[in-house]
Parts: structure tokens; C-alpha cells; sequence
């Protein structure tokens, strides 16, 4: 089957704009998560969905930041009242909950003018 | 708290020379740990994973590393270094195995000199 998917590969927004970044994770893939890599911070970690579970937040950096997993499969990460800092690129990644290893998709760069 | 720290974030070898990159972790339990390779422009694919299995684990395009608990390392290794090699390497250090985070290392380029 397909890898990870992830839309737009390329945003270019104004500051201030609200953007939405999609993920589609490999299929039967139970866990979802979001990753950002800029130059400063490296890769962070940003927000973990398991199965019904409650995602895990404790990675996202402000409450501009939100994410949410519809159906256990698609996810959407959103930035509200983007920032110049928020420039860099989104990773998702998935992983069958009992085989170790993430699988990343190719990201999403963001740009914030 | 988990960490890793990758020493030299950029390491040059020439064609069919060894390659080795050291990654260290730090963790108050036994950890899950993995390399990942990113070449430009594209997302992070796994290289190999160890998981309390055999301390010394293969990986893909001859790539290997070894956990050593006493060392706290988990260095990579190729014996003979190829120009499609080059790219940046990212060591990571999950404690919940595959249903947790991962904490990356700064990442090491390789260059590969012909």
C-alpha cells in the first residue's frame, strides 16, 4: 500500500492567516503523530493520537496550535494566527501500535510572510 | 528525562571508507532506539530499530548499530561508505517503545568525498 501522504507539500501564508495541514497515515496504521523540523529547534515533537485514546498534546507549542483525527485515520493540524516563527516543515508519521518504528510522510513546508 | 546526542552534526568520509556515527542516549529506562536517514527535500525513513532484541541490529543499505547499555550508545556504522549515502542521519530514543513519542538527536550530515 501507499505510505504516509501529507497536503499541501508546500503553504505559503501571510502572518495572522489560519492554515490547515493534512495527514493521511498508512492504512491500519493505529497511531498518528506530528513532528516539526525547523533549523533552530531540530525535530520536535508536536502531538500523538492513539486509537480512541486521547491524543497527547504535550508537544504543541501554544494554543494557536491545534490538532484532530477523524475516523482514526485522516488528521488535520491546525495553526491559527500564524507567526513568523511558526515557518518550518510538518512532519506526520504513523505506526502500527505494536510494531516499534514510525513511518514518516514526506511534510509539509510551511512558510509564514 | 529522555535525551540524545549525536556528536558531529557534520562528518566527511571518502568513497568505500568506513562510516560511523555516534549517537548517546540518556534514559532512566531501557529504551527503544532507531536511525533515521533524510535526504533533501524528502520526510524521514527508517534505517533500523532496536527493541531489546539482539543488541547488534541491521538495518537497510548495510547499514548497522550497536546498543551498548554500558555505553549508553548506539552508534551507526557501514563498512564502506557510497555516494547515495549521503544525506542526514537522526538518532531517536522512544521509552513507550512504538506508541510514544520520539525524542530526536540534532541530526549528523554525511558527506561522502569520491
Amino acid at each position: 500500500g501507499a505510505g504516509v501522504s501529507q497536503s499541501p507539500s508546500n503553504k505559503v501564508t501571510e502572518k495572522g492567516k489560519d492554515v490547515e495541514l493534512r495527514c493521511d497515515p498508512i492504512s491500519g496504521h493505529t497511531a498518528l503523530y506530528w513532528y516539526r523540523q525547523s533549523l533552530g529547534q531540530g525535530l520536535e515533537f508536536l502531538i500523538y493520537f492513539q486509537g480512541n485514546s486521547a491524543p497527547d498534546k504535550s508537544g504543541l507549542p501554544s494554543d494557536r496550535f491545534s490538532a484532530e483525527r477523524t475516523g482514526g485515520s485522516v488528521s488535520t493540524l491546525t495553526i491559527q494566527r500564524t507567526q513568523q516563527e511558526d515557518s518550518a516543515v510538518y512532519l506526520c508519521a504513523s505506526s502500527l501500535t505494536l510494531a516499534p518504528g514510525q513511518y514518516f510522510g514526506p511534510g509539509t513546508r510551511l512558510t509564514v510572510t | 528525562a529522555q535525551s540524545v546526542t549525536q556528536l558531529g552534526s557534520h562528518v566527511s568520509v571518502s568513497e568505500g571508507a568506513l562510516v560511523l556515527l555516534r549517537c548517546n542516549y540518556s534514559s532512566s529506562v531501557p529504551p527503544y532506539l532507531f536511525w533515521y536517514v533524510q535526504y533533501p527535500n524528502q520526510g524521514l525513513q527508517l534505517l533500523l530499530k532496536y527493541t531489546s532484541a539482539a543488541t547488534l541490529v541491521k538495518g537497510i543499505n548495510g547499514f548497522e548499530a550497536e546498543f551498548k547499555k554500558s555505553e549508553t550508545s548506539f552508534h551507526l556504522t557501514k563498512p564502506s561508505a557510497h555516494m547515495s549515502d549521503a544525506a542526514e542521519y537522526f538518532c531517536a530514543v522512544s521509552l513507550s517503545g512504538n506508541t510514544g513519542k520520539l525524542i530526536f538527536g540534532q541530526g549528523t550530515t554525511l558527506q561522502v568525498k569520491p
